[in-house]
């Protein structure tokens, strides 16, 4: 099975601008969670989708959304960028979602935004 | 509040030899605790994860954790490692209460030949 992808590898934004990230599960999983990696803050959970609803959300402000369509792959959006988004983006899929089920990694988006 | 922590920023270790790479955890009720790998320039792999059941846990490329209920340790180990394995560690433990992982700070792991 091929595993989880995402788009693009790299971004590079300024600040003000928006940007949309893009993620394509393992093959029958319906759950994807996004994550934010940064050498400060470490791995920080942003949100998860399950079945096109959002099933859970972590601590991070407006600006961050996403959504996932009906065939399980998802989107992040990022609107008015700030220097402190630049971070490691991380999608991972799972079968059933929810956090006892083992999560499956994409490469991640690194996003720079100047 | 459910936490998970690794003590140790950095493990050295010669090639051949064992290794180890602390977690402890900290949940109101059954733990539910994995691993994952990161090399540069990539996303987390999975390496393994405790349910409930046996102590020893066996995972990807010859990894293996032992969980220990009364030290609340979940500690990753392998016994011979190998220079590819240099890598970032990452533990975690799911919130039962937010049901969100927790991921620990990351240990980075160097195999000298």
């Amino acid at each position: 099975k091929a595993g989880v992808t995402q788009t693009p590898r790299y971004l590079i934004k300024t600040r003000g601008q928006q940007v949309t990230l893009s993620c394509s599960p393992i093959s029958g999983h319906r759950s994807v969670s996004w994550y934010q990696q940064t050498p400060g803050q470490g791995l920080q959970f942003l949100f998860e989708y399950f079945s096109e609803t959002q099933r859970n959300k972590g601590n991070f402000p407006g600006r961050f959304s996403g959504r996932q369509f009906s065939n399980s792959r998802s989107e992040m959006n990022v609107s008015t960028l700030e220097l402190g988004d630049s971070a490691l983006y991380l999608c991972a899929s799972s079968l059933n979602g929810g956090a006892a089920d083992t999560q499956y990694f994409g490469p991640g988006t690194r996003l720079t935004v100047l | 509040a459910q936490s998970v922590a690794q003590p140790e920023d950095q493990v050295n270790v010669a090639e051949g030899n064992p290794l180890t790479v602390k977690c402890t955890y900290s949940v109101s009720g059954n733990p539910y605790l994995f691993w994952y790998v990161q090399y540069p320039n990539r996303g987390l792999q999975f390496l393994l994860k405790y349910i409930t059941g046996d102590n020893l846990v066996k995972g990807s490329y010859g990894f293996e954790a032992e969980f220990n209920k009364s030290q609340t340790s979940f500690h990753l180990k392998k016994p011979s490692a190998l220079v590819s394995d240099s890598a970032l560690y990452f533990c975690a433990v799911r919130d039962e209460d937010t049901d969100k992982l927790i991921f620990g700070t990351g240990t980075r792991l160097q195999v000298f030949p």
